[in-house]
Formats: structure tokens, sequence, C-alpha cells
């Protein structure tokens, strides 16, 4: 079984300055993605990041990057420049790759930028 | 191209009734999964079909069902509806099943009274 923890129910940034969103998760098998998406009060899921168990690399989208610790079991999404419209919720999401395409969800964070 | 769109955006049932919803995938995309999303419960997985067959399955009770026809669009059912069924209900769709990104619709917004 999956476990997703987000530990952040609520945080503010300033507009224009960097943030980072905690992501801690758990999982016995070896294989398997990371995701991270978006939910802005209109309720739709909004797909930004994913970082695979065996990527080298951290993964890196436009403003949004993935500090991946696999050690720690980490999966942190930094926002860079914050803007207004990044202000919503934020969740961080597994899928072992054994289990199709289920999704484990973390509790959310929800992201206030201000102005 | 079009996303994910779900029909209808919004539904208010009574307790007892049934809903059915209705999911169409990206173009291109054979794998529909449904998840329920409430305050208390959060994000949980309902279903997945891929090639018109229930590939996989969340821990919800049997009044809680699925399709999918062959153009890749999928229904989803609730019957004998409870007011704790009171949820935005999202489907995703994806090209393939695993090591695939899941694209979301909008939701539906089921209200039950």
């Amino acid at each position: 079984a999956q476990k997703i923890t987000q530990t952040q129910p609520g945080m503010f940034v300033q507009e224009k300055e960097a943030v980072t969103l905690d992501c801690t998760y758990d999982t016995s098998d070896p294989s398997y993605g990371l995701f991270w998406y978006k939910q802005p009060s209109s309720g739709e899921m909004i797909f930004l990041i994913y970082q695979g168990s065996y990527d080298q690399q951290n993964a890196t989208e436009g403003r949004y990057s993935l500090n991946f610790q696999k050690a720690r079991k980490s999966a942190n999404l930094v926002i860079s420049a914050s803007q207004l419209g990044d202000s919503a919720m934020y969740f961080c999401a597994m899928r072992a790759n054994n289990a199709g395409n289920m999704l484990t969800f973390g509790g959310g964070t929800r992201l206030m930028v201000k102005p | 191209k079009a996303g994910v769109t779900q029909t209808p955006r919004y539904l208010i049932k009574t307790r007892g009734q049934q809903v059915t919803l209705s999911c169409s995938p990206i173009s291109g995309h054979r794998s529909v999964s449904w998840y329920q999303q409430t305050p208390g419960q959060g994000l949980q997985f309902l279903f997945e079909y891929f090639s018109e067959t229930q590939r996989n399955k969340g821990n919800f009770p049997g009044r809680f069902s699925g399709r999918q026809f062959s153009n890749s669009r999928s229904e989803m059912n609730v019957s004998t509806l409870e007011l704790g069924d009171s949820a935005l209900y999202l489907c995703a769709s994806s090209k393939d099943r695993a090591q695939e990104t899941q694209y979301f619709g909008p939701g539906t917004r089921l209200l039950v009274l």
C-alpha cells in the first residue's frame, strides 16, 4: 500500500518569491511515479510535474521543479517566482507501477500568494 | 486537442435515487479512472477502466459501478444514493496504463439531499 503525507495544510508566499511544498511518501514498491497536481477553486486538477523513481535527475517544468530525495522518500515541489494565479490547492500523488493507473493522493496544501 | 470532459457539471439528487455521470477522455486515450473528492476523506480512487474492462477498483461499496464503451468514453453509476455520496467526482484519462500521466476533467459536483 502507498501513503502520501503533506504536512503543510496552508501556506502563504509573497508574490515573486519561491516556495517549497513538502511531500513525503511511503511504499514498498521499487518502481513508482510521483506527481504534483494543482487544483484551483474551480475544481479541475491540473497536472504540473512528474518524477519517476528511477529518474536520476530532478524533474523541471517551467517554474516548477521537483526536489526528489529517494532515500528520504520525499518529493517536494518548488515553485519559483510565485504569481497570484498560483493560489490554489496542491496535491502530491503517487502511483506504483504495478498498480495500473491508481493514484494515491496526499491531503493537499493550500497555497496563498500575497501581492 | 480537447481535454477531458465530464457531464453534467453539477447535479442535485435526493437520498435513495441513482445517478449516472459521464466522462469523455482526451482523444486517443484508452484508460479512464474515477476519483471521489470529499472534505473529510480527500481524494480517493474509485476504479479504472481500460479497453472496456475494469482493471482496478478502490475500496467503495458495490453501489458504485462503472463501465467503458468502445470509444473509451466512461460512465459511473451510483445507486441508492446516501448523503455521504455528496462529493466532487473527477475523471482522469491517460494514453495507456502505468507510466503515463493522467489528465483530469473539471469534475461533477454531486449534492445529495
